[in-house]
This record gives structure tokens, sequence and C-alpha cells, in this order.
């Protein structure tokens, strides 16, 4: 299908180690955003793209969370040094472009860190 | 700081009643809204948007009524299916360049035979 796609859809990480969750968007789709998703909760964002560059990361709780998009198209959400409350589901959205559009979640991946 | 309050507790209803779920918000100045369903393991999924100078807003057997007065959105599924049992999601958000979502935590509906 042509939906948002992300990989892996689980992962174990012990603790202190790093981790990289991948995104692929809708082929086009100008706009990507990262949310992090814990138990019972709604999504919480995390950081936005357009296009390549990324325009807020204002929801990135630390800097162990880093998160890039080079070629506009595919994004890499890297966790260093993980802790035990990094465990969550992480979504990746996009959308045609900014404004009230409608985003398209992918099925995420479900991180625990022992 | 920024709330949006959902029913936390699960909203049961038998199949062919209306449900209506309720998102609340607080300190919040939103643009629009969305309503997004949530099944278990996966993303959710978008399905209606309404701006702040609407109203209402319908599509098939929902529909969705937005008032910024008393910072109040009610989500309504007629004629409930076991089919329609999910969590649903308001989510708010702004104008701006980064258009993010700011959600509700969410409400699980189950509708029952």
């Amino acid at each position: 299908g042509a939906g948002v796609s992300q990989s892996p859809r689980y992962k174990v990480a012990k603790r202190g180690q790093d981790v990289a969750l991948r995104c692929d968007p809708i082929s086009g789709h100008v706009s990507l955003f990262w949310y992090q998703q814990a138990l019972g909760q709604g999504p919480e964002f995390l950081t936005y793209f357009q296009n390549e560059a990324q325009l807020d990361k204002s929801g990135l709780p630390s800097d162990r969370f880093f998160a890039e998009r080079p070629e506009g198209s595919v994004s890499t959400l890297k966790i260093q040094r993980t802790q035990q409350e990094d465990s969550a589901v992480y979504l990746c959205a996009s959308s045609l472009g900014p404004g009230d559009n409608e985003q398209f979640f992918g099925p995420g991946t479900r991180l625990t860190v022992l | 700081s920024q709330k949006i309050e959902q029913n936390s507790e699960a909203l049961n209803i038998q199949e062919g009643k209306t449900a209506t779920l309720t998102c609340n918000y607080t300190n919040y100045s939103p643009a629009y809204l969305q309503w997004y369903r949530q099944d278990p393991g996966r993303g959710p999924v978008f399905l209606l948007l309404i701006r702040e100078n609407e109203k209402e807003k319908r599509k098939e057997r929902l529909k969705v009524t937005f008032d910024t007065t008393l910072k109040q959105s009610l989500f309504h599924i007629t004629a409930s299916q076991p089919a329609d049992s999910a969590t649903y999601l308001c989510a708010l958000g702004s104008t701006g360049t980064a258009s993010k979502l700011t959600f509700g935590t969410g409400t699980r509906l189950q509708v029952t035979l």
C-alpha cells in the first residue's frame, strides 16, 4: 500500500543502548511529524519537518533525542543512551503540507527499554 | 498550561444508539480541531476536521460540533455498530508553520450487540 510505514515495529533495548527508528512517509508529503504515545495516553508531539528542514523540535524530551530527514523523505528518530522512561510507542505521521491537513499515521514502533 | 480533557472512562453503548464523546480544552485557542480513531496496535486514523469558524460538520454517520465559547467539541456516531468500537482522540491545532496537533487522552468506545 501507499501508507506511512515504520520500522522496526517492535524494539527491545537495554538501558544505555542507542536506537534508531525509521519512518517512510507517503510519497510527496511535505510535512512529517514524530509523536510519542505512552500507554493509555494520546500521542504527544516530538518534532516536525517541512521537507528536509526541522522547523519545530520543541517536544523532544531531552538532548538524547535526535531526528533527521536529510533528503526530505525518509526520517529517522534516534534515541541515545535509552532509559526506561523512553519506553513508549513512537508514531510517525505525514501530511500534504502545513496547515490543517489531515495527518496520516504509521503503525508505530513500540520501544521497550529494559 | 494547555489541557485537553476527554472522558477518561470507557463509554459502553448498545448497537443502534448514538454515541456522544466530549472534548474540552483550556488555555488554548485552536484554529481547528480534528477527530481520529485508533484501534489497538495501530496508528490513529483521521475522521473529521472542523475549523474555529464552523459550528458543525457531518460525514455519513459522524457529526462534530465545535463551540469556541464553551471550549468544547462533541463527537457523535449515530446508529452505532460493534465495528465502531475503538478509541477516539480529539486533537487541536493552531495556525503557523508547525501545524502540530495536541491530542487528548482519548475515549474508549465499546458498542455491544
